[in-house]
């Protein structure tokens, strides 16, 4: 049973709009929250994480919120820019220091 | 220099033959991790080393087997190769102190 689950395949936004994608876990014993960005072939890179002491952390255009009551979190992009048209996954670290994935949403940035 | 390398980049094979897929890191890292991509699937867990001693499975180990050669390798192997296993690997290392994990480029295997 999948314990990340992204239920956005696809998001389409407009240049210099917000992108919010979403992301939801089940298991409260995760530790640690990642998103990573992916183009194709290539591997997935490190964009943003978030402890789950926390409910917000910020790197420029990207912030990531966690609401740990609903086992909920957020990664929003502002401004959105055509070069962050990619695959997003959301992860969430157990233990074992293992990343369960969620199946991704692709987003689209459209000038 | 690429922190983590996988060889081959791409592969194309045929049912029942032995395949390895190999991982070398740079990065120093004690923990080691083997993922499959399906599209629409995301990424699954295959293997998992703590170190050269360790080996824990994951979410799919079956049909697969690892071995951690060094502190810097972890190669993947299947055995007798079937068409569902058809996809894209990706080997990623972390450290245990700030847990960051990091991907390697992938390899694309087809089995025909």
């Amino acid at each position: 049973d999948q314990q990340v689950k992204q239920n956005s395949p696809s998001l389409s936004v407009q240049e210099g709009r917000i992108s919010i994608l979403n992301c939801d876990y089940t298991n409260s014993m995760f530790d640690y929250f990642l998103w990573y960005k992916k183009y194709p072939a290539e591997g997935p890179t490190f964009l943003i994480s978030i402890s789950s002491i926390k409910d917000k952390n910020e790197d420029g255009r990207f912030t990531v919120f966690l609401n740990k009551s609903a086992k909920h979190l957020s990664l929003h992009i502002v401004p959105s820019q055509p070069g962050d048209s990619a695959v997003y996954f959301c992860a969430a670290r157990d233990s074992g220091y293992a990343l369960n994935f969620g199946k991704g949403t692709s987003l689209l940035v459209t000038p | 220099d690429a922190d983590v390398t996988q060889t081959p980049r791409n592969r194309i094979t045929k049912t029942g033959k032995r395949i390895m897929l190999e991982c070398s890191q740079t990065k120093g890292h004690d923990r080691m991790y083997w993922y499959r991509q399906d599209p629409g699937l995301g990424l699954r867990l295959i293997y998992y080393s703590f170190d050269v001693k360790d080996i824990n499975k994951g979410e799919i180990s079956d049909g697969y087997s690892v071995s951690r050669q060094a502190q810097a390798k972890f190669s993947l192997s299947l055995e007798s190769a079937i068409p569902n296993q058809t996809a894209l690997y990706f080997c990623a290392t972390s450290d245990w102190t700030s847990g960051g994990t990091f991907f390697g480029p992938g390899t694309r295997l087809t089995v025909l």
